[in-house]
């Protein structure tokens, strides 16, 4: 299985401030295709996951472009350009080059 | 708009069995691959199973392997998980995710249901 680590586990934010967080996996999540496999998620308080990023850096529909995502191979990172009070949450890695899909611990960010 | 309401959620005792349905609206529903993906109080994210868009091929986390079954109804919209023998550690709640067009990964998530197992 591909294993997904990301770091921190945790940030505090001061509002207007950027945030980044990164992602690892075990092997390349580069496919023959040339496409990347690697997906970032947003978990509000009581709320399910709802897609920020996929392919590495494509914003989802009705992501805000404070929200970027950069990397290949093994390694990629999630940008916050401005961090806003509603982007409090845990934010998990996603890889799906291949099965089982495997997400990483996830980072939690909250609001200083 | 893509909707996704999982039922069936309860509380069971452990050897029980449940079956979780998630209906789906907003989408051709039979063109894209669709998962279970389960989260156990306070934990992070576990992908269960996927089934691709014609029912054909299915796949399942080693920890569901041979209790869990994913299948589903395209006349109806309709995505089904059948949980055997279940165990304390599957308690969780338990969503259900619709495919991007080029990969299992999801892009819309429902709201989930809560399995509980205890006795």
């Amino acid at each position: 299985d591909v294993v997904m680590t990301q770091s921190p586990l945790s940030l505090s934010v001061t509002p207007g401030q950027p945030a980044s967080i990164s992602c690892k996996s075990s092997q390349s999540l580069l496919h023959s295709n040339g496409e990347t496999y690697l997906y970032w998620y947003l978990q509000k308080a009581g709320q399910p996951p709802q897609l920020l990023l996929y392919e590495v850096s494509k914003r989802f529909s009705g992501v805000p472009d404070r929200f970027s995502g950069s990397g290949s191979g093994t390694d990629f990172t999630l940008k916050i350009s401005r961090v806003e009070a509603e982007d409090v949450g845990v934010y998990y890695c996603l890889q799906s080059i291949q099965l089982p899909l495997t997400f990483g611990p996830g980072t939690k960010v909250d609001i200083k | 708009e893509v909707q996704l309401l999982e039922s069936g959620g309860d509380l069971v005792q452990p050897g029980g069995s449940l079956r979780l349905s998630c209906a789906a609206s907003g989408f051709t529903f039979s063109s894209y691959a669709m998962s279970w993906v389960r989260q156990a109080p306070g934990k992070g994210l576990e992908w269960v199973s996927r089934i691709g868009g014609s029912g054909g091929s299915t796949y399942y986390a080693d920890s569901v392997k041979g209790r869990f079954t994913i299948s589903r109804d395209n006349s109806k919209n309709t995505l089904y998980l059948q949980m055997n023998s279940l165990r304390a550690e599957d308690t969780a709640i338990y969503y259900c995710a619709k495919g991007t067009a080029s990969a299992t990964a999801p892009d819309y998530w429902g709201q989930g249901t809560l399995v509980s197992v205890s006795s």
